[in-house]
């Protein structure tokens, strides 16, 4: 079964920095684009941001561009984000999701369970 | 950014009774190229993350149920639970990747009536 689990959430203060990971099983990891997308409590579904493949074509939310940065490990099965200068609206679950393995944006299936960022000081 | 709107923000459906909810995106999301809505609508139940029910508009994925069904094309998109069930009880959400920036609709909140 396909598996997205991620860590590295917790408390942050504002202005301070936190590293999200996100190990994947049971599927070829290195033939898929992947995302993060978050969800403040009690709020909607926000993307945040996409990696294709190869690590060559990268896009960034508004919101979180020139903070944030994603990348991955194709020899470790694993996608991470960091995240700098934190602010408080980025408090959210953030979810590690599996695109598709055409270089481009698509739909997000299977989603992994959600690590919780809270920022506050 | 394309804007996605979803209506209505709740409804309360009798069991066995269709329920409709629908999204609107602030332009179309239609490729005339490959003759593709780029689509999908998505179900989250409490404490759970979402859960991918149909992409290019109307698409099921495997193993989701027939009483889901999307349709739409252009700029207004529909998703249709043509028969209520208990465990239908969600959030849905409508997510168009036209643009490279994806976006989001607010989401439904399904309930019991």
């Amino acid at each position: 079964e396909v598996q997205l689990v991620e860590s590295g959430g917790g408390l942050v203060q504002p202005g301070g920095s936190l590293r999200l990971s996100c190990a994947a099983s049971a599927f070829t990891f290195s033939s898929y684009d992947m995302n993060w997308v978050r969800q403040a409590p009690g709020k909607g579904l926000e993307w945040v941001s996409y990696i294709s493949s190869s690590s060559n074509t990268i896009y960034y939310a508004d919101s979180v561009r020139g903070r944030f940065t994603i990348s991955r490990d194709n020899a470790k099965n694993s996608l991470y984000l960091q995240m700098n200068r934190l602010r408080d609206e980025d408090t959210a679950v953030y979810y590690c999701a599996r695109g598709g393995t055409t270089a481009r944006p698509i739909w997000f299936d299977p989603w992994g369970q959600g690590t919780l960022v809270t920022v506050s000081s | 950014d394309i804007v996605m709107t979803q209506s209505p923000d709740s409804l309360a459906v009798s069991l066995g009774e269709r329920a409709t909810i629908n999204c609107k995106s602030s332009q179309s999301v239609f490729y005339g190229s490959n003759n593709k809505n780029y689509l999908a609508w998505y179900q989250q139940k409490p404490g759970q993350p979402p859960k991918l029910l149909i992409y290019w508009a109307s698409t099921r994925e495997s193993g989701v149920p027939d009483r889901f069904s999307g349709s739409g094309s252009g700029t207004d998109f529909t998703l249709t639970i043509s028969s209520l069930q208990a465990e239908d009880v969600a959030v849905y959400y409508c997510q168009q990747y036209y643009s490279t920036l994806l976006t989001f609709g607010g989401g439904t909140k399904v309930e019991i009536k």
